[in-house]
């Protein structure tokens, strides 16, 4: 069990290009999620998987957002025509929803994303 | 929404010196978590904790769902205690997605 991996750690980017960000969770864990976190806040929602099927988007993930889990494991999360407001850090979860639904949570490093 | 109210916003202890946290929600949960953000920014999963009372260490923590709210505590304080303390919960019946307050932000002193 290695934990949630993120890559890349790091993304600079200019206004207006796409930016792809990729999620490995825990192995054996069938949910995903996706987080925001901009400085000095809690982490915000943007969506989550169970196996491959994305079954809740926030209001926050606008049509330039998409994310996918082909396969049930990792996930990837795209932003197109990036804005200076996307600028934060991009935080992936992952946890095992079983019969006893005592759910926990586990975050990797993020990827902290600079729109210039 | 739910709202997730943590306080105190700000925190700065002495090492040796004792703490509580507290988290506040509006609504009733099925699932409360807390998680420490490291200064690296790393969210570890400290306590799953709905209902009922933890221990793991110098940290506890105890939920009292029926007056939702739930305190965090961390004894013997130590600098690498630093960072950010998040409470995050899932209203019960309501969408999946776990609900982050806007954090204790503790700083142990040497």
């Amino acid at each position: 069990d290695t934990g949630v991996s993120q890559d890349p750690r790091h993304k600079i980017t200019k206004r207006g290009q796409n930016v792809t960000f990729r999620c490995d969770p825990i192995s054996e864990h069938n949910r995903l999620y996706w987080y925001r976190q901009t400085l000095g806040q809690g982490p915000e929602f943007l969506t989550y998987f169970q196996n491959e099927a994305q079954l809740e988007k926030s209001r926050l993930l606008s049509d330039r957002f998409s994310a996918e889990r082909p396969k049930g494991s990792f996930s990837t999360l795209e932003i197109q025509r990036t804005e200076q407001g996307d600028s934060a850090m991009y935080l992936c979860a992952s946890s095992f929803l079983g019969g006893a639904a005592n759910e926990k949570l586990f975050f990797g490093s993020g990827t902290q994303l600079s729109v210039l | 929404g739910i709202q997730v109210e943590q306080s105190p916003p700000d925190l700065i202890l002495q090492e040796g010196a004792n703490s509580t946290l507290r988290c506040n929600f509006s609504d009733s949960v099925n699932n409360l978590q807390w998680f420490h953000q490291n200064p690296w920014g790393q969210l570890i999963n400290l306590f799953y904790i709905p209902s009922g009372t933890k221990q793991n260490g110098r940290l506890s923590a105890t939920t009292v769902a029926t007056e939702r709210y739930s305190l965090l505590y961390i004894s013997s304080s130590q600098t690498t205690d630093s960072g950010v303390y998040f409470c995050a919960i899932r209203r019960q019946g309501g969408s999946e997605k776990l609900v982050f307050g806007k954090g204790t932000k503790l700083t142990v002193n040497p």
